[in-house]
């Protein structure tokens, strides 16, 4: 079956200017989960999703970071005034719920010049 | 809020020895999961360990978790070069947040 899909896979974009990365999650899964990875690191939580409303998003870094799930399934994480330090990899999972794995998306990678 | 550390941040092995991780929360963990990631790849999920004091077997690969679930290791028996990649550990609080440990990038020479 089609697993979690995120769009789009590369994104360049000038300092100052706003995006979008969407996140297309497996079909019935409810949890829905944005992370970052700088090179080197592991994924950094930004914020999770239950549904439509987002149960935690005590990850993300400032105000500039928005993210929403509408209809509770595909997501959109909205990142205003980009910054050279927000250049990374935006990982989207989804899972079940519980305790279920998450599924991971192949990644935005966002580079901000 | 929750940290989880690995150690060693690196690896290298021979082809044929043993590695092993070896992760730290500084808080108690609900359950904690092993996910491996491949050069250019994503996370990919392992196994899962909920009970204090499991321990889990997959062929080659061998997971605990601590008595008191704030620690955990993976170890791997006679490395081969499939086994190249970052492997994390992530633990849940008492919550839904899943927070990933730092990573150990393993290298097998062949």
């Amino acid at each position: 079956g089609a697993g979690v899909s995120q769009t789009p896979s590369n994104k360049v974009t000038e300092k100052g200017k706003y995006v979008e990365l969407r996140c297309d999650p497996i079909s019935g899964h409810t949890a829905l989960y944005w992370y970052r990875q700088s090179l080197g690191q592991g994924p950094e939580f930004l914020i999770y999703f239950q549904g439509t409303g987002a149960a935690d998003d005590s990850g993300l870094p400032n105000d500039r970071f928005f993210a929403v799930r509408p209809e509770g399934s595909v997501s959109t994480l909205k990142i205003q005034r980009t910054e050279r330090g927000d250049s990374a990899v935006y990982l989207c999972a989804s899972r079940q719920g519980g305790d279920s794995p998450l599924h991971f998306g192949n990644g935005t990678r966002l580079t901000v010049t | 809020g929750q940290q989880v550390m690995q150690i060693p941040q690196y690896q290298h092995v021979q082809e044929g020895e043993d590695f092993t991780t070896y992760c730290n929360s500084s808080t108690t963990l609900s359950n904690i999961q092993w996910y491996k990631q491949r050069p250019g790849g994503h996370p990919v999920f392992l196994i899962q360990l909920v009970k204090s004091g499991e321990v889990k077997k997959q062929k080659r690969l061998t997971f605990q978790f601590g008595e008191a679930k704030k620690n955990s290791s993976l170890h791997i028996t006679a490395t081969q070069t499939t086994d190249v990649g970052t492997y994390f550990c992530a633990g849940r609080g008492g919550y839904q947040k899943v927070t990933f440990g730092t990573g150990t990038k393993l290298q097998v020479i062949p």
